[in-house]
C-alpha cells in the first residue's frame, strides 16, 4: 500500500515570507502528485500537480518540487498572504487511486 | 457556471436513520468519487464510479451505498449500518478514471448524527 505523511501538522509564517510545506511518501511507483488547499468548511481546491518525469513545476506564486530519490514532495508559496491560511495536503496517484496526506495547517501571521 | 455541487451543506440525522447526500457535476466528467474526511486525517475513499451504472468500493465502503444512474449525479446513502457516520463528506470528479487526471472537489456536506 501507500502511506503519505506530512512533516508538520502546523506551520506559522509571517506575511510576506515564503512558506514550505513538505510531504513524504513510501511507494516509489507513484507517478502523479497533487497539492490541494482546503479552507475551513470548504472542499479542497486544486493548486498544482506534477508528474514523476519532472522534478519541479511552477505556478503563480507556488512551486512544487519532487525528489524521487528520497520520496519527498514539497510545496513552496512565495510572499505568503493572509488568504493563504488554510490546510494544505498532498495526494499521490497509485494504481488508479489517490492517497491523501493528513494535511498541514498554514497560519499567516500579520 | 461549471462545477460540482453538493447538498445540503449541513445535515443532521438521528441514529438508525438512513440519509442521502447529493452530488451533481456539469463538467461532463466520467469519473466521480466520494470521500470521508475526519479531523486530523487524510481523505479516505468510500466509493468511486468510472462510468454510468458502474461503481466500485473504496477503502471504507461498509455502511454506505451509492448509485450512478446519470453521468451528472452520484448520490451517497449513509445507512444505519455505518457505526460512526459523523464526518465531512466530499464528492469529487475527474475527466477520466484511473489516470493522472486531477480530481476536482465539491464544497462538502457535514453530517452530524444526533
Amino acid at each position: 500500500g501507500e502511506s503519505v505523511g506530512l512533516h508538520l501538522p502546523t506551520l506559522s509564517v509571517q506575511e510576506g515570507d515564503n512558506s514550505i510545506i513538505n510531504c513524504a511518501y513510501s511507494n516509489s511507483a507513484s507517478d502523479y502528485f497533487i497539492w490541494y488547499k482546503q479552507e475551513s468548511g470548504k472542499g479542497p481546491q486544486f493548486i498544482i500537480d506534477i508528474r514523476s518525469n519532472m522534478d519541479k513545476r511552477q505556478g503563480q506564486r507556488v512551486t512544487v518540487l519532487l525528489n524521487k530519490t528520497v520520496k519527498h514532495l514539497s510545496l513552496q508559496i512565495a510572499a505568503t498572504q493572509p488568504g493563504d491560511s488554510a490546510v494544505y495536503f498532498c495526494a499521490l496517484l497509485l494504481e488508479g487511486q489517490l492517497t491523501f496526506g493528513s494535511g498541514t495547517q498554514l497560519t499567516v501571521l500579520p | 457556471d461549471g462545477g460540482i455541487t453538493q447538498s445540503p451543506k449541513y445535515l443532521f440525522r438521528k441514529e438508525g436513520q438512513n440519509v442521502t447526500l447529493s452530488c451533481e457535476q456539469n463538467l461532463n466528467h466520467d469519473a466521480m468519487y466520494w470521500y470521508r474526511q475526519d479531523p486530523g486525517q487524510g481523505l479516505r475513499l468510500i466509493y468511486y464510479s468510472q462510468i454510468v451504472n458502474d461503481f466500485q468500493k473504496g477503502d471504507i465502503a461498509e455502511g454506505y451505498s451509492v448509485s450512478r444512474e446519470k453521468k451528472e449525479s452520484f448520490p451517497l446513502t449513509v445507512t444505519s449500518a455505518q457505526k460512526n457516520p459523523t464526518a465531512f463528506y466530499l464528492c469529487a470528479s475527474s475527466i477520466r478514471p484511473l489516470t493522472g487526471d486531477t480530481q476536482y472537489f465539491g464544497p462538502g456536506t457535514r453530517l452530524t448524527v444526533l
